[in-house]
């Protein structure tokens, strides 16, 4: 089964600086994507950033990128410049590629981001 | 303006009654998805539908019930059998299932 495994429960940054939260998974898959997802206090859950399995290139969203290490099975999400509004919970997230939830994703279990100004 | 609407955003419930929630959107998108979150948890999978007519169970079904009558409605019926409905739900849709998945707001649904 796929999991998805966040070690940092919470973290916090000050306001301008870069901080990176960590993620691994647990897969067969060869060709898959993952996804850090953001929830904000609003809990409307927001697609920071998507990475494609089978692109060694790391995906950058503006201030948003990821590290990912696909031997190792990690993908972890840097902020810099980080801003007040940065200030959430974060997901990273699966997808099942096969099985009878096919499509369904997985989600680690949070890190909290507080942002000091 | 293209995304996803759910309704209401506050919904109360007595023990015994159904209630529905909403869920509609206009990206033209084929897979859509219920998920329920408890209190400082991740999400988990109630249903998902890959098409009109068609829907799945997730991995927490027992107690909840759906329509794919249209492609951009996706309602959710919390029955009386759920034994602790008291949660957050969100509603997704993406392209097609296994693709990029955008969220709604949300509703809060409170058992009194």
């Amino acid at each position: 089964a796929q999991t998805v495994t966040q070690s940092q429960p919470e973290m916090s940054v000050q306001e301008a600086e870069t901080v990176t939260l960590s993620c691994t998974y647990d897969t067969s898959e060869s060709d898959y994507y993952l996804f850090w997802y953001k929830q904000p206090p609003s809990r409307q859950m927001i697609l920071v950033i998507r990475q494609e399995a089978y692109k060694q290139q790391n995906a950058t969203e503006n201030r948003f990128s990821v590290n990912f290490q696909k031997a190792a099975k990690s993908f972890s999400l840097k902020i810099s410049d980080s801003q007040l509004g940065d200030a959430a919970m974060y997901f990273c997230a699966y997808p099942q590629s096969g099985g009878t939830s096919y499509g369904k994703l997985t989600f680690g279990q949070g890190t909290i981001l507080t942002v000091h100004p | 303006d293209g995304g996803i609407t759910q309704s209401p955003k506050y919904l109360f419930r007595k023990e015994g009654q159904n209630v529905t929630l909403s869920c509609e959107q206009n990206l033209n998108h084929d897979a859509m998805y219920w998920y329920r979150q408890d209190p400082g948890q991740g999400l988990r999978l109630i249903y998902y539908s890959q098409i009109v007519n068609d829907f799945q169970k997730g991995d927490i079904a027992e107690g909840y019930s759906v329509s794919r009558e249209k492609k951009e409605s996706f309602p959710l019926t919390v029955t009386s059998a759920q034994k602790n409905p008291t949660a957050f739900y969100l509603c997704a849709s993406s392209i097609v299932l296994g693709d990029t998945q955008y969220f709604g707001p949300g509703t809060r649904l409170t058992v009194l």
